[in-house]
């Protein structure tokens, strides 16, 4: 049991490029989210998910996009890198949404250039 | 809107000494409240939760809905307890289990 795997740990992208940070998790989890972490500023939701093929906006959605074809998986899409989007990005998991807490995953650190 | 605010960024304490942390919130019904932590280098994880009236670590919250507060107590200091902590709130409402976290507490604990 794994939990929330995430991938890359670190990348450094160059100003306009695109990427995909990968979340899976293996728990059956039905809610997953995406937050980034800027220092001082805490945990903002970008997007979440209450169950395959359904997504939603969170407070910062701008320059993101997200997909959920699977329970297990839910991939965060970059299309045009810009330095704003330097932060850490962590994936979270829950079963029944705020009841039981969230399950988080390693973090991504993405740094724009 | 739900709105957590910590307002101490920086709580540095000596070894034994009591330690909290605190967080208050801002949100018409009635919440569930959540104390993550995130030691150095290590995922956030779940520290408490407020429904379950437990103790974890040593540490201990209590909601207070008068004062709109979820305050972290723990009355003797670690240096294990170096971490960053985070109140987070959720709003118990069908559909919405979303959790808006505080701006989070960094604590020191000095040997």
């Amino acid at each position: 049991n794994a939990g929330v795997t995430q991938t890359p740990k670190f990348r450094i992208l160059k100003i306009g490029q695109s990427m995909t940070l990968q979340c899976t998790q293996d728990m059956n989890h039905n809610y997953m989210y995406w937050y980034r972490q800027d220092p001082g500023m805490g945990l903002k939701l970008i997007y979440y998910s209450v169950g395959a093929g359904i997504t939603d906006k969170g407070e910062v959605p701008n320059g993101y996009n997200v997909s959920r074809s699977t329970t297990e998986d839910f991939p965060l899409r970059l299309e045009l890198a810009a330095p704003s989007q330097t932060s850490v990005y962590f994936c979270a998991s829950s079963y029944s949404g705020q009841r039981y807490g969230y399950t988080f995953g390693s973090g991504t650190r993405l740094t724009v250039v | 809107a739900q709105r957590v605010t910590q307002p101490e960024k920086l709580l540095s304490v000596f070894k034994g000494a009591p330690v909290e942390l605190k967080c208050n919130y801002s949100y018409s019904g009635s919440p569930e409240l959540f104390w993550y932590v995130q030691y150095s280098r290590q995922r956030l994880q779940l520290l408490l939760r407020h429904i379950s009236r437990e103790s974890i670590k040593g540490f201990t919250a209590d909601l207070n809905k008068g004062e709109t507060s979820f305050h972290l107590k723990k009355p003797f200091a670690q240096e294990e307890d170096s971490a960053m902590y985070y109140c987070a709130l959720s709003p118990l409402l069908y559909g919405n289990n979303r959790l808006a976290f505080g701006k989070g507490n960094q604590v020191v604990v000095i040997p």
